[in-house]
């Protein structure tokens, strides 16, 4: 149990553009997921909390208008990075349930 | 001091052997502790967690709890080289099934396994 799908698995992407990263929930009810992000041979650095229903909760140095989380349903959460920019390349990894994760998304920006 | 402390190695280990994993973390009111596997450009697999102080097994797998010295450790025993990843250790305040659970992350120990 508790599987967690995410999409896409990687994206490349112009600089100013934005990306989508969907993470869902497929057999149970996510009130919450985390969101992470990490760079090549460093740990898991955790961005940003979505709520259903109400508003995320950014870790400090995050920037809330740069990495918008909607998380509307029980089986949706989405991170969107807006104008992206090459220093933003990563991998974008959800976590729901508090501890299963979806597969992660490799973020290229060109 | 870090909130989770892991040895970055690489822990480097003959196949077949036992290999050792230290983790050690700074909070006494952490509940539930995590072991993860992370292969190179791979999200984190759990391996186990455990609660409670002691030691709890899981085929090739044993989890060892100290909260008195706060440290946790996991031994895989009979490495094998698809054993080579990094292992990432994490800690929370909650236990249970856990929908609202933050954990605080370690930053990994690199585990090589040589035929």
């Amino acid at each position: 149990g508790a599987v967690v799908s995410q999409h896409p698995s990687w994206v490349i992407c112009k600089s100013g553009t934005s990306v989508k990263i969907e993470c869902r929930s497929l057999d149970f009810q996510a009130t919450t997921m985390f969101w992470y992000r990490q760079f090549p041979k460093q740990s898991l650095m955790l961005m940003a909390t979505s709520n259903e229903g109400s508003k995320a909760t950014y870790e400090q140095g995050v920037e809330k208008d740069k990495f918008l989380i909607n998380h509307a349903s029980l089986t949706l959460s989405t991170l969107t990075v807006t104008s992206a920019h090459p220093e933003d390349s990563s991998f974008y990894i959800c976590s729901g349930y508090g501890y299963t994760f979806g597969s992660g998304t490799r973020l290229t920006v060109v | 001091q870090k909130e989770v402390e892991q040895n970055s190695g690489p822990l480097s280990v003959p196949e077949g052997a036992i290999a050792s994993l230290n983790c050690t973390y700074s909070d006494r009111g952490s509940q539930s502790f995590f072991w993860y596997r992370q292969y190179s450009g791979k999200s984190p697999e759990l391996i186990m967690f455990i609660y409670s102080n002691g030691d709890k097994e899981d085929g090739r797998f044993t989890a060892q709890l100290n909260k008195a010295s706060q440290y946790v450790s996991l031994l895989i025993r009979d490495s094998q080289p698809s054993d080579s990843a990094t292992y990432l250790c994490a800690v929370g305040r909650t236990r249970g099934s856990g929908n609202n659970r933050k954990l605080i992350w370690g930053l990994g120990t690199s585990l090589a396994v040589n035929p």
